[in-house]
Formats: structure tokens, sequence, C-alpha cells
């Protein structure tokens, strides 16, 4: 099994550009979400979803788009980056929301 | 609403010590877990302990739960310097938080 899966591994935007952060695993998992993670304030939660067809907002939601249409992807889509959405992107897959959390290698942004 | 705070939020220890980190939280919980994250990567899971458990062991990791102090503490033991990392804590609820997390350096 490959398990969780990221791509790209780092891109470089421009402000105002769109782009889509892909995330997929291969553990038949419900549960998927994204975070981020900037220097000296952990991991913040964007989205997350329960199931396919489901998503629901994290802490930090705001310019952020998540979908879920099968088990295995949850993309993240940037509509208007902005330099303050530079940061490191994780994505996760579990069984259950409350259970061991599998993550992807992550995805660097960097917005000009 | 952070659920799951570590501290220290820095520790540096000599190879072969012991190094202790302690996590408190807010809410009620089915379970409290701790992760390690190297330099530049992803997560990955250590220990997960249920709130019906009082201590578990896996390797040179011993972590305790104190459901009435709302508090976890994460033990390695005879540390190594492949043993520098972050780690941290979660303690799921509604939703899934961690903390900043104990940035770990061990010292050859």
């Amino acid at each position: 099994n490959a398990g969780v899966t990221q791509t790209p591994k780092f891109q470089v935007l421009k402000t105002g550009q769109s782009m889509t952060l892909q995330c997929a695993q291969d553990m038949n998992h419900e549960y998927m979400s994204w975070y981020r993670q900037d220097p000296g304030m952990g991991l913040r939660l964007i989205h997350y979803s329960v199931g396919a067809g489901i998503t629901d907002q994290g802490e930090v939601p705001n310019g952020y788009n998540v979908s879920r249409s099968t088990t295995e992807d949850f993309p993240l889509r940037l509509l208007s980056a902005a330099p303050s959405q530079t940061s490191v992107y994780f994505c996760a897959s579990s069984v259950g929301g409350r259970e061991t959390q599998y993550f992807g290698p992550g995805t660097r942004l960097l917005v000009l | 609403s952070q659920q799951g705070e570590e501290d220290p939020q820095a520790l540096s220890i000599q190879e072969g010590e012991n190094a202790t980190m302690n996590c408190s939280y807010k809410t009620s919980i089915n379970n409290l877990q701790w992760y390690r994250q190297n330099s530049g990567r992803g997560l990955v899971h250590l220990i997960l302990i249920r709130s019906n458990e009082r201590e578990k062991h896996s390797g040179r990791l011993r972590v305790t739960l104190d459901t009435s102090k709302k508090s976890s503490s994460l033990l390695i033991t005879a540390s190594r310097a492949a043993d520098t990392a972050s780690y941290f804590c979660a303690a799921p609820g509604n939703q899934f938080y961690f903390g900043t997390g104990t940035s770990l350096t061990v010292i050859p």
C-alpha cells in the first residue's frame, strides 16, 4: 500500500493564482483531513471529511475549498492564493475521526 | 479550541538520558494519541491510549493518562540521537486537533 500520497511536493504561486493540492489514500479510510503547519504554530485543521460527499470546516477554513467525490481522494483548492497561505500542507486519513491518523509527506507552498 | 497542548516547548538532553513530555487537554476524551515529526516530514503515529487505560508501553516509550487531571505524559527511555524530533499529542473530540508540540534534541 502507498498509504497517503500528496502532490505536488513543492509549489510556488503568485498572489491571486489558484491551484489544487492533491491527496489520495489507498487504505479505504472514511475520515480525511487537511492541516497547515506554520513555524511555531503546530498543525491547524483546515477542512475534514467523514466520508464521500461529506465535508466540514476546521479552525482555519477561509480561502480554501474541499470536495470528496470518492473515498480515496480529498483535494484542497486554493481559490485566490495569498502570501498568508505560504505554509506546509499535510493531508491525513484514518478509519474514524478519533482513531490513528496516517499522514502524507506534505506539500510546501510558497505564495509570492 | 486546542485539544492537546504539550509542555515543555523545547527539551534538550544527552544521549542515554530519559525524556519526558507532558500534554494537557480540555474536554472528555475517548483516547489520546502521541505523534512524532522529523524535520520536514509528516507526522508518524507513536502510541494511542484509551480513556480507560492508565499506562501503556511500546518499546522505549511509556505513556500515562490521568483523566481526572486531563493530562498525559510521554516518557522516552534511554534516548538516542535518532529520537531528535518534534512530538505532538492529540486528544480527539468532535474534531482532531494537535498542539504546538515539544521539540526534543538528543545530543550525542
